[in-house]
């Protein structure tokens, strides 16, 4: 069965420094792997994707994130933050070929002046 | 292109009230779901469809009817509403067919409230 972990509910970092958010999943097979972003109000809104091509996959936004299948890990990336970036984020697994979505509890990022 | 459509954006139900939420989606998916979405608990799926005239149970299925009108409208529906199905509720589409990965895309939720 699949499964997702986010290791942090709630990242706070301050404008121009760096943004990690930490993703650990469980799959049995060849995952699908997925970041999305939802800002206040709204709907989720899919920042990148990996599946099964290269292993570091860039985003919108400057965002980027890296498949480590030794560690089982997809941990989001930002070498700078902007105080547009303050939402939640949530990792997504799917088994290749697999309907389902599983999503993990989500990480509220706050972007600090 | 509208993407993903919902309506109502809110709604204040009575407990035993009935109410359906409509999606529509423009993209000619073949896919569509329908997400509850809880503080600390992501998205949790209530039903999906992967065509027209199919449907099948989510996670979270007990409370919820849907209805798949066409390949562009897929309905949820609440008979009896209670307080515990308070939530924000995402309808998403995707082009999904067996074997692909499966991106959804999603629209802007329905607020409901439950008292």
């Amino acid at each position: 069965a699949q499964s997702v972990t986010q290791l942090d509910s709630h990242v706070s970092v301050s404008e121009g420094t760096p943004v990690l958010l930490r993703c650990n999943y469980s799959s049995s097979y060849s995952p699908s792997l997925f970041w999305y972003v939802q800002h206040p109000n709204k709907g989720l809104q899919l920042l990148l994707k990996y599946t099964s091509a290269a292993t570091l996959v860039k985003g919108i936004n400057g965002f980027e994130a890296e498949f480590k299948k030794s560690e089982t890990s997809f941990h989001l990336t930002k070498p700078s933050a902007h105080m547009s970036d303050a939402a939640e984020y949530f990792c997504v697994v799917s088994e290749r070929g697999a309907q389902k979505l599983v999503f993990g509890q989500g990480t509220r990022l706050t972007i600090n002046p | 292109n509208a993407g993903v459509t919902q309506t109502p954006k809110f709604q204040v139900l009575k407990t035993g009230q009935s109410m359906t939420l409509q999606c529509a989606q423009d993209m000619n998916h073949n896919s569509m779901y329908w997400y509850r979405q809880d503080p600390g608990m992501g998205l949790r799926l209530i039903y999906y469809s992967a065509s027209e005239g199919t449907t099948d149970k989510g996670e979270v299925p007990n409370g919820y009817n849907v209805s798949r009108l066409n390949k562009r409208e897929f309905s949820l529906r609440l008979e009896s509403a209670a307080p515990s199905q308070t939530s924000v509720y995402f309808c998403a589409s995707s082009p999904w067919t067996s074997g692909d990965y499966n991106e959804q895309f999603f629209g802007p939720g329905t607020r409901l409230t439950v008292l």
